[in-house]
């Protein structure tokens, strides 16, 4: 059974950084691209970027351009973002989720959610 | 305009249908692409439902209903998710989702009430 496993809460200051991992179980790490979708209060889901677990490959959407990083860990199966100079519009839950299908673009299995929260 | 526009929300009574709507900017042809559906429960992660194409050539998520399924509708340029036999737990945020110009776009989602 697929489980993506992130990690505790974080209160952060604005400028700080904050990085969220997430830790895959159940299928091999390196076969599927993994993605980071963050959704404030009450809000709809943003796509962040995704990561090629295999090649370390990124692709960034453009609102998070020199702002975010993605990077893996594939001898712990484990995934990482982070977020950098943060506002208090970054204050969401991220979630970490699975690419699969024709082009890794089907969110199948989703974290749990990581909150957090920028403030002063 | 954005990308992907869904209604804010949605009512239809137990036993129903419901057809959700996601449609594509002017410009952006939904035949060309795959669209995406998740449902999102309050309180709770989302959910992947399926990819619908064409008849051809679309997936439905593990353990997903076959009473959940997809359509387009050429003539209005958008995507549908269907809904058959409504339940109350099928009250949740309905969300389509596209890649377009190599990013994942959400649309804004629509809310199901079951009444």
């Amino acid at each position: 059974q697929v489980h993506l496993v992130q990690s505790g809460a974080e209160v952060k200051k604005p400028g700080a950084s904050v990085k969220v991992s997430c830790k895959a179980s159940g299928y091999t790490f390196t076969s599927s691209e993994v993605h980071w979708v963050r959704q404030a209060t009450g809000q709809g889901l943003e796509w962040m970027g995704w990561m090629n677990p295999n090649s370390g490959n990124t692709g960034y959407a453009q609102k998070f351009q020199g702002r975010v990083s993605m990077t893996r860990d594939t001898s712990i199966s484990t995934a990482y973002m982070e977020l950098h100079s943060l506002r208090s519009e970054d204050t969401a839950v991220y979630y970490c989720a699975r690419g699969v299908g024709k082009n890794s673009n089907a969110f199948d299995n989703w974290g749990q959610g990581t909150v957090v929260t920028v403030s002063s | 305009q954005p990308v992907l526009s869904q209604p804010t929300s949605l009512s239809a009574s137990p036993g129903a249908s419901a057809r959700f709507t996601c449609t594509l900017r002017s410009g952006i042809n939904v035949g060309t692409y795959s669209i995406y559906w998740y449902q999102q429960k309050p309180g709770s992660l989302p959910r992947y439902l399926l990819t619908y194409k064409s008849d051809t050539d679309k997936q439905q998520g593990s353990g997903v209903p076959s009473r959940f399924s997809g359509s387009k509708d050429a003539s209005t340029n958008a995507g549908l998710l269907l809904i058959s036999g409504l339940q109350s737990e099928d009250e949740a945020d309905y969300f389509c989702a596209i890649w377009y110009s190599s990013a994942v776009v959400f649309g804004g989602g629509t809310k199901l009430t079951v009444l």
